[in-house]
């Protein structure tokens, strides 16, 4: 089955740096979606990705659609300390229309 | 304020038991899903379903049990034949089911007593 790998599965950073992460999949997708998870609620929409080379920002947030269609990264720059939780990747492929998720990447941040 | 709700928020099940978790949305999406999730781990599909009256199993059906009988509602039932339903449920909705994004529920914690 699709299979999405994203990583780091976790970072510590320090308020004020940049941070990077990505999500690879072994199938094309022709959506991606990324999430941020606060302890106990659901997941919250952070940027929607519809094709390929797309790059979308939201606020401090940036996203980009990978050019082959099997990656997607997000950025987030200037951390602070409301930055803290898991952020998930999600990507959709038209013929199966099920969201495949990522494992999630646990971010940390250090007043 | 447009969104969904499940409820309740905690929830704890006897050995043998039946449990129900509620979904409700009032966004007037037609697709509805159910997902678990496990501590580390990514969301699984449970079940989905595209339209009132209609429901397809997702990657983990085994043990669970939905039904749909009003667009804005999506109850999940955790029957006794699931071994290990430990878990953070997640209920979300979207326009249809090639559509996204798919909007999220805050989240039911079933635990065993």
């Amino acid at each position: 089955g699709q299979q999405l790998n994203q990583s780091p599965q976790s970072m510590f950073i320090q308020e004020g740096e940049d941070v990077s992460m990505n999500c690879t999949s072994s199938s094309i997708f022709n959506t991606w979606l990324w999430y941020k998870q606060d302890p106990g609620e659901g997941p919250v929409l952070l940027i929607a990705l519809y094709k390929a080379g797309e790059l979308t920002s939201n606020g401090r947030l940036t996203a980009q659609f990978g050019t082959t269609r099997k990656d997607s990264f997000l950025n987030i720059s200037a951390s602070i300390p409301s930055d803290v939780g898991i952020y998930f990747c999600a990507g959709q492929s038209g013929s199966q229309g099920n969201l495949i998720f990522g494992k999630g990447t646990k971010l940390s941040v250090k007043p | 304020d447009g969104g969904i709700t499940q409820s309740p928020k905690y929830l704890f099940r006897k050995e043998g038991q039946n449990v129900t978790l509620s979904c409700e949305q009032n966004l007037n999406h037609d697709a509805m899903y159910w997902y678990r999730q496990d501590p580390g781990q990514g969301l699984r599909l449970i079940y989905y379903s595209q339209i009132v009256n209609d429901f397809q199993k997702g990657d983990i059906a085994e043990g669970y049990s939905v039904s749909r009988e009003k667009k804005e509602s999506f109850p999940l039932t955790v029957t006794s034949a699931q071994k290990n339903p430990t878990a953070f449920y997640l209920c979300a909705s979207s326009m249809d089911r090639i559509s996204q994004p798919q909007h999220f529920g805050d989240g039911t914690r079933l635990s065993i007593l």
